[in-house]
């Protein structure tokens, strides 16, 4: 069956590192890969996407890789603030869109 | 401001009781969609609407049904057969159901919780 794995314990990073999130898929052939940002009590928000053909895409202190080999994306938050914390959720999505969302990893940055 | 409103933000039900749950959007999307969020689960698609007057069903959509009448509004109803309905519900969109690469847009959410 389809799989998507977040690590769902929590990451805590010290303030100023960069704090890597992982997702990993299996029996998946997505188009492409987003990530959402969600806040205690609040709907997910959109950050990125990355597709299939792409390595890598940037966002301001944001930086997503995509391996359709290894099966995996990572997100990289570049020199982390305490606004960072929150739950980063990854979501894939064959065609035609029925996204598929895995179940956050919580970062938490320590001032 | 453009974007998806959810009401109540906190919602109570009795037993055998079936409540709605409203999702209203001013982005003049086509594409809406119901999720069920339980702690330690991913979003859960419940029921989703490619366009007005059409719906299908996701992947847990026993105990709920759904309307789309308008493009504007897809409220969701749990029904008294839905017998564990205690989550939070998240109503989002999306420009069209097309294309590949669509991002979704959240409402703020409604917890449901039973009496």
């Amino acid at each position: 069956s389809q799989k998507i794995e977040q690590n769902s314990e929590a990451l805590n990073i010290q303030e100023g590192k960069t704090a890597t999130l992982t997702c990993n898929y299996t029996n998946y052939s997505p188009a492409y890969l987003q990530w959402y940002r969600q806040d205690p009590g609040r709907g997910p928000v959109f950050l990125l996407l990355i597709r299939e053909n792409e390595k890598e895409k940037r966002k301001e202190r944001l930086k997503v890789t995509f391996d359709t080999t290894l099966k995996q994306s990572l997100f990289h938050i570049t020199a982390s603030q305490p606004a960072d914390s929150a739950t980063y959720l990854c979501a894939l999505a064959p065609p035609p869109q029925k996204v598929t969302f895995g179940i956050g990893t919580k970062l938490q940055v320590i001032p | 401001d453009g974007g998806i409103t959810q009401s109540p933000k906190y919602l109570f039900r009795k037993e055998g009781q079936n409540v709605t749950l409203s999702c209203e959007q001013n982005l003049n999307h086509d594409a809406m969609y119901w999720y069920r969020q339980d702690p330690g689960q991913g979003l859960r698609l419940i029921y989703y609407s490619q366009i007005v007057n059409d719906f299908q069903k996701g992947d847990i959509a026993e105990g709920y049904s759904v309307s789309r009448e308008k493009k504007e509004s897809f409220p969701l109803t749990v029904t008294s057969a839905q017998k564990n309905p205690t989550a939070f519900y998240l109503c989002a969109s999306s420009i069209s159901w097309s294309t590949t690469n669509e991002k979704l847009f959240f409402g703020s959410g409604t917890q449901l919780s039973v009496l």
